[in-house]
């Protein structure tokens, strides 16, 4: 198994720009989240979804959209980035119940 | 709302010495509990978890962690520190009922460095 994968590594963007951060699971997993990590602040949580053509928004929201047409891909998008969303975003996923968390290598961001 | 924190912005400890990174919550109904571990560049990798049961609970790497209900702690422990130890921890906790059963709330880390 691959686990959890994120792509890209790195990107850069102007102010305005648009972009997709791509995530994927291959364990069959229900639910899926998003999390941006900036220094002193931990990790907060974006959107999350709960299975196929379910999602939610979590405590940060703001200038972010996510959808889930399959249970495997759960795909971030700034619609128009700003500087204050420079940040490590985290994907993750888990099954119901009491399972851990699996997360993913991360994205850093990078906004001008 | 459930809540994480973590007193300690870094934890100093020196090698072969027992460490310890604080961790209190606060939620509504009855926890979950996790630590994660996040090295340099890395992303989170699970250390244990506190479902129900026994409130001494063992994980990875030899770190074992304490559940007190009534002190609403669950604390990371381990009898003798590595200089691989050395690392960023963070706390999390999940309401096992209800609303925001979903979500799983972070606190904002400790940073531990292990000192040869």
């Amino acid at each position: 198994n691959a686990g959890v994968t994120q792509t890209p590594k790195f990107q850069v963007l102007k102010t305005g720009q648009s972009m997709t951060l791509q995530c994927a699971q291959d364990m069959n997993h229900e639910y899926m989240s998003w999390y941006r990590q900036d220094p002193g602040m931990g990790l907060r949580l974006i959107h999350y979804s709960v299975g196929a053509g379910i999602t939610d928004q979590g405590e940060v929201p703001n200038g972010y959209n996510v959808s889930r047409s399959t249970t495997e891909d759960f795909p971030l998008r700034l619609l128009s980035a700003a500087p204050s969303q420079t940040s490590v975003y985290f994907c993750a996923s888990r099954l119901s119940g009491s399972g851990e968390q699996f997360f993913g290598p991360g994205t850093r961001l990078t906004v001008l | 709302a459930q809540s994480v924190a973590q007193p300690e912005d870094q934890v100093n400890v020196a090698e072969g010495n027992p460490l310890t990174v604080k961790c209190t919550y606060s939620v509504s109904g009855n926890p979950y509990l996790f630590w994660y571990v996040q090295y340099p560049n890395r992303g989170l990798q699970f250390l244990l978890k506190y479902i129900t049961g026994d409130n001494l609970v063992k994980g990875s790497y030899g770190f074992e962690a304490e559940f007190n209900k009534s002190q609403t702690s669950f604390h990371l422990k381990k009898p003798s520190a590595l200089v691989s130890d050395s690392a960023l921890y963070f706390c999390a906790v999940r309401d096992n009922s209800g609303a925001g059963s979903y979500q799983l709330t972070f606190g904002k880390g400790t940073k531990l460095s292990v000192i040869p």
